[in-house]
């Protein structure tokens, strides 16, 4: 059974990092052809893609939260984790970690579809 | 990057109705290589994490209801809801995932008219 739980503070003050953490089960984080993705939503607005991160440690980024995203994954807790810095209040959203298996073609590596989603958590951005 | 517009941004329709929800690429998402559309469809009903209906433009997710379905090619695709639910009252979304960074169109919103 595929599981994926986010983990976080729930407020923040604006300046401040936030780290988010995604913990799976049902799925390795370290071999076969699956990934993590992470994808916000702020209240009223649309799914927004923040990253992903495969199990050989290919990752990718939003373009215009490249500079303040890190991802990264630790396969003996079955965890990824997202660290956002810099934090405004437009940040304020619910954030969904995601399995996406991904394959190869040729040179290129794709990331996938979100086949299983966490039950999100919503993170306020406030003074 | 990829950018995913849909149309229209809401629509009502009546029950066992047919609801039609449009999705464009500006650029193309089949890989010439295999011939697949790397574009999914996604049902998003509020308090809930977003549910994957389909998969490669046209690939229906196991449990998905049959009157969900997914075409087109390339640039344009179509989400055809065949026979509307009350269940089915949500907002729906297309992601490109032939590119990274992926990306999600803006949104459709359906509900019942």
């Amino acid at each position: 059974q595929v599981t994926l739980k986010e983990s976080g503070p729930v407020l923040v003050k604006p300046t401040e990092t936030l780290t988010l953490t995604c913990t799976v089960s049902g799925f390795s984080l370290s071999n076969g052809r699956m990934g993590v993705t992470w994808v916000r939503q702020p209240p009223g607005k649309a799914l927004e893609w923040l990253a992903h991160i495969f199990s050989n440690d290919v990752k990718s980024y939003s373009t215009s939260l490249r500079s303040r995203l890190t991802i990264s994954r630790d396969t003996s807790k079955s965890q990824v984790v997202l660290t956002m810095t810099n934090l405004d209040p437009m940040d304020t959203a619910t954030y969904y970690c995601a399995r996406t298996p991904f394959g190869q073609y040729g040179d290129n590596w794709f990331g996938y579809y979100c086949d299983y989603w966490g039950q999100g958590i919503l993170v306020t951005v406030s003074s | 990057d990829f950018v995913m517009t849909q149309s229209p941004d809401s629509l009502a329709v009546s029950l066992g109705e047919r609801a039609t929800i449009n999705c464009k690429s500006s650029q193309t998402v089949l890989y010439s290589s295999n011939n697949k559309n790397y574009l999914a469809w996604y049902q998003h009903k509020a308090g809930q994490p977003p549910k994957l209906l389909i998969s490669w433009a046209s690939t229906r997710e196991s449990g998905v209801p049959d009157r969900f379905s997914g075409s087109g090619s390339g640039t344009d695709f179509t989400l055809t809801i065949s026979s509307l639910q009350a269940e089915d009252v949500a907002v729906y979304y297309c992601q490109q995932y032939y590119n990274a960074p992926q990306t999600f169109g803006q949104g459709t919103k359906v509900e019942i008219k």
